[in-house]
């Protein structure tokens, strides 16, 4: 079954630190892994997407990495910042079989808050 | 640009009574996805529709219906509200392939009474 879970639900850190949030994804076969930053009320923005054959991309303080083989990506945000306060939401894209159209699948989120 | 708008913002209602949420697209983008977020079970896919025709639908009952307009605006409705219904509703546009990169709308806020 396709799924993607992320870690840890909840994070909560102080301003100026860094931190790593966690997606595992059990799809296959992928496409492309994308992280969204999503404020409380607001629609997701994308910070990142990254295909198969990358495993570095960044976005000023965020830096996604991607493992493919193992099926694991992490975000990392240096020097958080007050604004950095949000969840952070990854998504894969898979195709079916059969069919030439992706298919997206969202982990759950993890919310940041970030604490002067 | 100017980016994906959706109308309105905030909307109550009470169960039993239908509503239609509106998605205007980023100006070329021809693809339009919509999303139900619930604290809950978060970020769920309902339909997207490319050139006026539904190409891939979630897993939500018959209630939620979409269409697309020639000038590629969306919109949505729900008829019979549940309040299992209060949600986000969420669009994002696409330029074509909606699981390669899209732009989301800042969503409607749904609450049925």
């Amino acid at each position: 079954k396709n799924q993607v879970e992320q870690s840890p639900q909840s994070l909560i850190i102080l301003e100026g630190k860094n931190c790593t949030l966690q997606c595992n994804y059990t799809v296959s076969p992928f496409s492309n892994l994308r992280w969204y930053k999503q404020d409380t009320g607001r629609g997701p923005v994308s910070l990142t997407i990254m295909t198969f054959s990358e495993n570095t991309k960044s976005n000023g303080r965020y830096t996604a990495t991607l493992d493919a083989d193992t099926k694991q990506s992490s975000l990392h945000i240096t020097a958080s910042q007050l604004s950095d306060s949000a969840s952070y939401i990854c998504v894969v894209s898979g195709v079916e079989g059969g069919s030439t159209l992706g298919r997206l699948y969202f982990g759950r989120g993890t919310q940041l808050t970030v604490w002067p | 640009k100017a980016g994906v708008t959706q109308t309105p913002r905030y909307l109550i209602k009470t169960r039993g009574q239908q509503v239609t949420l509106s998605c205007s697209p980023i100006s070329g983008h021809r693809s339009v996805s919509w999303y139900q977020q619930t604290p809950g079970q978060g970020l769920q896919f309902l339909f997207e529709y490319f050139s006026e025709t539904q190409r891939n639908k979630g897993n939500f009952p018959g209630r939620f219906s979409g269409r697309q307009f020639s000038n590629s605006r969306s919109e949505m409705n729900v008829s019979t509200l549940e309040l299992g219904d209060s949600a986000l509703y969420l669009c994002a546009s696409s330029a074509t392939d909606y699981s390669y990169e899209q732009y989301f709308g800042p969503g409607t806020r749904l609450t049925v009474t």
